[in-house]
């Protein structure tokens, strides 16, 4: 399978804690974007970071990306109860389709 | 500013009916346009990609079809539903094919 691997599948912390999700792949990419998705609801597009970068940030958001290893983490920091969601990895092939992992349920207990 | 509508926003429907799930793109031209299907606690399975009018580009062999009649119009149709056809059912469209996507609120479809 190509798709983008999530690590853990769930994680739940308190508020105010720093989540950290990891993504593995196994193709070749162009880049690697991150999503999230509230229960029920459709994707919101977090963040890129293309093959030739390392780190990006956005907000609280931090992302790392190591092609070397085929890895990707997204850092959450200083989370709130609104971060409560799944997130995806989703790395873009080289005919720029993007693989969807099975995501990592995020629980912030206020 | 761009926005998608994705419609209905659940269907239930009989095995052997037809299905038909609209999407439309507004403030944009010419878009990338993308059908994925989300099974219950997993990732995205990519079903029809389209980079223009009448173009379209099917990913997995499967009982569905897909048009695009109108730049910014994407259709989903069926001629008869299978149980396994159930699922969430989202839309999404990019500026190209290297951009971020940008997704309806999806259409959760059951098949009795």
């Amino acid at each position: 399978s190509q798709q983008g691997e999530e690590d853990p599948q769930a994680l739940s912390i308190q508020e105010g804690e720093n989540a950290t999700m990891n993504c593995s792949y196994k193709t070749s990419i162009n880049n690697l974007q991150w999503y999230r998705q509230n229960s029920g609801r459709g994707l919101v597009h977090l963040i890129l970071i293309r093959s030739n970068e390392r780190e990006k940030h956005s907000g609280r958001l931090r992302v790392t990306l190591d092609t070397s290893k085929k890895s990707s983490s997204l850092l959450i920091t200083a989370s709130r109860a609104a971060d409560t969601a799944s997130y995806f990895c989703a790395p873009m092939d080289s005919s720029y389709k993007l693989i969807f992992g099975s995501g990592t349920r995020l629980l912030v207990r206020p | 500013s761009q926005t998608i509508h994705q419609w209905p926003a659940t269907l239930v429907q009989p095995v052997g009916s037809p299905l038909s799930l609209e999407c439309t793109v507004e403030g944009t031209s010419n878009p990338n346009l993308y059908w994925y299907r989300q099974a219950a606690g997993r990732g995205l399975q990519l079903l029809f990609y389209s980079v223009g009018i009448g173009q379209i580009s099917s990913e997995v062999p499967q009982n569905l079809s897909a048009s695009r009649p109108q730049d910014r119009q994407f259709i989903l149709s069926s001629k008869k539903l299978l149980l396994s056809d159930s699922g969430f059912y989202l839309c999404a469209w990019s500026p190209r094919g290297d951009q971020p996507q940008h997704f309806g609120d999806g259409t959760r479809l059951s098949i009795l």
